[in-house]
């Protein structure tokens, strides 16, 4: 009963495929992200939904794409794959409560990408 | 969300109180400081957070400033399993439907010794 499930969990692909992320949460949660790590360790969101309506977008190439097809599912493809798309990808949900709390904030286990 | 500044990294003995500092001086009034932990690439994991009053929880202690422009993390009994990069993040309380962003910084990599 993981509350935050990715898959897979290990990814190596060769540059210029397509690939998808999956991500599904059983919390109950209304809202969902998608955070990279990088080679360095720096840990940067990317996107979030809110029931399945897209909130944050940081900057993210357009060869990766978010989708939402309910609140407990966020998909991540990403097409023609680069070198530098390398990366650890994590998955996390939250749930909008009381202002000062920590909505839950809950993050699956991550997806290591590589890139060859 | 104001910026903060960890050490890079810090040593304690196991059994030992370990204490980790963060420092967020530009601290506005309606943002808290939250404390995560990623273990060896795991998923970040929350461990506190607090406005302005001394936190404690099963994991762990913060101790926030009166001027809040620091505090400092315990873990009151470290075991070897701590050893984790613990990041120390500032942000608004007020949720606004899906922009509730953790902006993480580079953290503080607290290695227990046994």
């Amino acid at each position: 009963d993981t509350a935050v499930s990715q898959t897979p969990k290990y990814l190596v692909t060769q540059m210029g495929n397509d690939k998808s992320i999956k991500c599904e949460q059983n919390l109950g949660h209304d809202t969902m992200y998608w955070y990279k790590q990088d080679s360095k360790k720096f840990l940067k969101i990317m996107f979030s939904y809110n029931n399945k309506e897209l909130i944050i977008n940081e900057t993210v190439p357009n060869r990766f794409s978010p989708k939402s097809p309910d609140k407990a599912h966020l998909n991540l493809h990403i097409n023609s794959l680069e070198l530098g798309d390398s990366a650890v990808y994590f998955c996390a949900s939250s749930h909008r409560t009381k202002a000062g709390s920590n909505y839950g904030y809950t993050f699956g286990s991550g997806t290591r990408l590589t890139v060859v | 969300d104001a910026k903060t500044t960890q050490p890079p990294s810090m040593d304690c003995a196991e059994g030992r109180a370990a204490n980790l500092p963060c420092n967020h001086s530009t601290i506005s009034g309606n943002e808290y400081v939250y404390w995560y932990r990623q273990i060896h690439s795991q998923g970040p994991q929350y461990i506190i957070h607090g406005l302005k009053n001394n936190e404690t929880n099963e994991m762990a202690s913060l101790i926030i400033t009166e001027d809040r422009k620091s505090s400092t993390l315990i873990l009151p009994h470290a075991t070897l399993r701590d050893t984790a990069v613990y990041y120390c993040i500032v942000r608004s309380g007020i949720s606004n439907f899906g922009n509730e962003k953790l902006t993480f910084g580079t953290g503080t990599r607290l290695t227990i010794i046994p």
